[in-house]
């Protein structure tokens, strides 16, 4: 069964403390990896796509990796602005088009 | 590009009514759209899924009476909530996908309050 599992569930930085969001998945034969940022009340914001093992992307603060198993959201410096949910959700083959969401990880950045 | 909207953004109707939710891709065209709802602090867990002029395919545990989609086209997708009960309470978004496109563009979500 297709599975993404996020960690930490929740996780508080001061502005400038650099730091990283976990996604662990179990898919057959994946097809994209996504992350999106949720704010409160909102839909979920794209962020990146990732499709293959080794393969990074960056915008801004953020940088997101991938391996066989697991991506990896790195936030550096972060800022007040950059609190809210992200998540990480997978595409497999099987599954056609549908998307198989984490709960996400719930960023607070202090100034 | 890639903007999705729904309408509208929050709705309160009485129980045993129904409510229609619009989802709209605004700048491309949308072959594919999904309907997702979230419950507070949760994830988001698809509902179903519509293909423009077909009928939507729907996840286990979903009734499709009482969840009606129409994806009549390119740009539109609705769904109806029949007979709304309180436990249909919840956040609906919907999402769009354009052709080969495997990104999928989310709208700002309907907050559904069923007293």
């Amino acid at each position: 069964e297709d599975q993404v599992t996020q960690s930490p569930e929740a996780l508080r930085l001061q502005e400038g403390e650099s730091s990283s969001l976990n996604c662990s998945y179990t898919v057959s034969g994946l097809r994209g990896l996504f992350w999106y940022r949720q704010d409160p009340g909102k839909g979920p914001e794209f962020l990146f796509t990732l499709y293959s093992a080794g393969e990074e992307k960056e915008k801004e603060r953020l940088k997101a990796t991938l391996t066989k198993k697991e991506s990896f959201l790195h936030i550096t410096a972060p800022k007040p602005e950059d609190s809210a949910t992200y998540l990480c959700a997978v595409q497999g083959n099987q599954a056609g088009t549908a998307l198989i969401f984490g709960k996400g990880t719930t960023l607070s950045v202090s100034s | 590009g890639a903007v999705v909207s729904q309408h509208p953004s929050r709705v309160i109707c009485k129980s045993g009514t129904s409510v229609k939710i619009e989802c709209r891709s605004l700048d491309f065209q949308a072959t594919t759209m999904f309907w997702y709802r979230q419950f507070p602090k949760q994830s988001l867990m698809l509902m179903a899924t519509s293909n423009e002029g077909s009928k939507a395919t729907y996840e286990q545990g979903v009734e499709k009476d009482k969840f009606l989609i129409n994806h009549a086209s390119l740009t539109l997708s609705t769904l109806t909530v029949t007979s709304a009960h309180p436990e249909d309470s919840s956040f609906y978004i919907c999402s769009a996908s354009a052709g080969t496109s495997y990104e999928q563009y989310f709208g700002p979500g309907t907050r559904l309050t069923v007293t």
